[in-house]
């Protein structure tokens, strides 16, 4: 079975600087997806980034990349540039890439990060 | 950018009352899938619906729960009975036929709170 686990309950970092958020997934699958989903205080799930497993290259979007460790089973979040609506807790998720795992996410624990100004 | 919506937003409900989640999916999206959040704890995953059935369900999804599309464009949740600990946040998303890999989209959520 797969699983997601994010090391760190808590983080908080002052408004501009770089944040990392960590993400480790076990699977014995050799193709999956990997998400970052943003949970505002509203409670909204809002996905930030994706990564296909089969893709070398690191996604980015605006200021949001990722490290992807493929044999390391690692998926970090780094946020650049950081701003005060960036306070959410972040969810990793995993998702499996065939017709019988229904496609369905597979979450970690979530970090909750604090954006200070 | 299309949406999925759920109502309603929050709702109370005694214990022991049937309650009915409603969710719109995005109209040419064929997957659908049922999530709550405890308060403080994981993304669990209920139940997905493909091709007008239920294609996998999870083992908190028990005979209290049902799902249904009743006039193809609404993806309801009921649960029967209310216990204390349903309360939750529950979220509805939809996915396209191709491209599940995009992730899904999901609802803003209905909060549950079972009294």
């Amino acid at each position: 079975a797969q699983t997601v686990t994010q090391s760190q309950p808590e983080m908080s970092v002052q408004e501009a600087e770089t944040v990392t958020l960590s993400c480790t997934y076990d699977t014995s699958e050799s193709n999956y997806y990997l998400f970052w989903y943003k949970q505002p205080p509203s409670r909204q799930m809002i996905l930030v980034i994706r990564q296909e497993a089969y893709k070398q290259q690191n996604a980015t979007e605006n200021r949001f990349s990722v490290n992807f460790q493929k044999a390391a089973k690692s998926f970090s979040l780094k946020i650049s540039d950081s701003q005060l609506g960036d306070t959410a807790m972040y969810f990793c998720a995993f998702m499996k890439d065939f017709m019988d795992s229904n496609y369905q996410l597979i979450w970690g624990a979530g970090t909750k990060l604090i954006i200070k100004p | 950018e299309p949406e999925v919506t759920q109502t309603p937003s929050h709702q109370v409900t005694q214990m022991g009352q049937e309650v009915i989640l409603r969710c719109v999916p995005i109209s040419n999206h064929l997957y659908f899938y049922w999530y709550r959040q405890i308060l403080g704890q994981k993304v669990e995953f209920l139940v997905s619906f493909y091709n007008n059935e239920i294609s996998e369900k999870s083992e908190i999804f028990d005979d209290q729960f049902s799902v249904e599309r009743p006039d193809g464009s609404n993806f309801t949740l009921k649960i029967r009975s209310t216990k204390l600990e349903d309360s939750a946040m529950y979220f509805c998303a939809s996915g396209p036929p191709a491209g599940l890999g995009y992730g899904y989209t999901f609802g803003s959520g209905t909060r549950l709170t079972v009294v």
